[in-house]
């Protein structure tokens, strides 16, 4: 059982937009940098965002990342414009827990293309 | 270009060990710690811990703390990760990863290891 949650599925229409969701508490996200990672079905997952918004090279402007409110808050969110097909893949959250002394991930949540 | 690579498939008995190599190149080995992460089929991501590269200092999750050692060889710019006394939920595909600022920024491609009597 994480303790970071996110939805188990999103999806939406190809060119639309898809939120995902990430909220912890303050021994985690409150306290610490987040990133995103995609794992496309059969490869190895691929970093996408890092310290809560930052893209490394080569990863579109199409995906993004934040997090809530104040510098403490407890929850990111990583949003996917003009969604692809190419897009249909696992995307999780993930931080370090000062309680825990751990990297946690998130549970994943999963984006389909309708 | 930066590229990690793993050892191949491995198939154990319970109680057994396992170990797993992870070789870097396209970087300076030393300036960039390690981590490992798991994925059981059908579950989310798990980190299992890293090592610095630098100093071989270790931090181990909790839930395979006294099972695991990681290990790194400097001269052949190896990472390796040992598993003992497996588990039929061991059975995972195992990820090593570069940690660079605040994210894992490199994989390697995977290493299945099946737990199976």
């Amino acid at each position: 059982q994480s303790v970071l949650t996110q939805p188990p599925s999103v999806s939406a229409a190809p060119g639309q937009r898809v939120t995902i969701s990430c909220s912890g508490s303050s021994s985690n996200i409150g306290s610490n940098f987040v990133s995103w990672y995609q794992r496309l079905p059969g490869t190895a997952p691929k970093l996408l965002i890092y310290e809560n918004n930052q893209r490394p090279s080569g990863i579109p402007d199409r995906f993004s990342g934040s997090k809530s409110g104040s510098k403490s808050g407890t929850s990111a969110t990583l949003d996917i414009t003009g969604l692809q097909t190419g897009d249909e893949a696992d995307y999780y959250c993930a931080t370090w827990d000062n309680r825990l002394s751990a990297y946690v991930f998130g549970p994943g949540t999963k984006v389909t293309a309708l | 270009q930066v590229q990690l690579v793993q050892s191949g498939v491995e198939m154990k008995k319970p109680g057994a060990s396992v170990k797993v190599s992870c070789k870097a190149s396209g970087y300076t080995f030393t300036t960039f710690g390690i981590t490992w992460v798991r994925q059981a089929p059908g579950q989310g991501l798990e980190w299992m811990g890293g090592i610095s590269t630098y100093n071989g200092n270790t931090n181990y999750a909790q839930r395979v703390q006294g099972r695991v050692t990681m290990t790194t060889d400097t001269s052949t710019r190896t990472a390796y990760m040992e598993l003992r006394d497996l588990k039929f939920d061991d059975t995972a595909v195992y990820y090593c990863a570069r940690e660079n600022v605040d994210g894992f920024d490199t994989w390697g491609q995977g290493t299945v290891v099946t737990v199976s009597s």
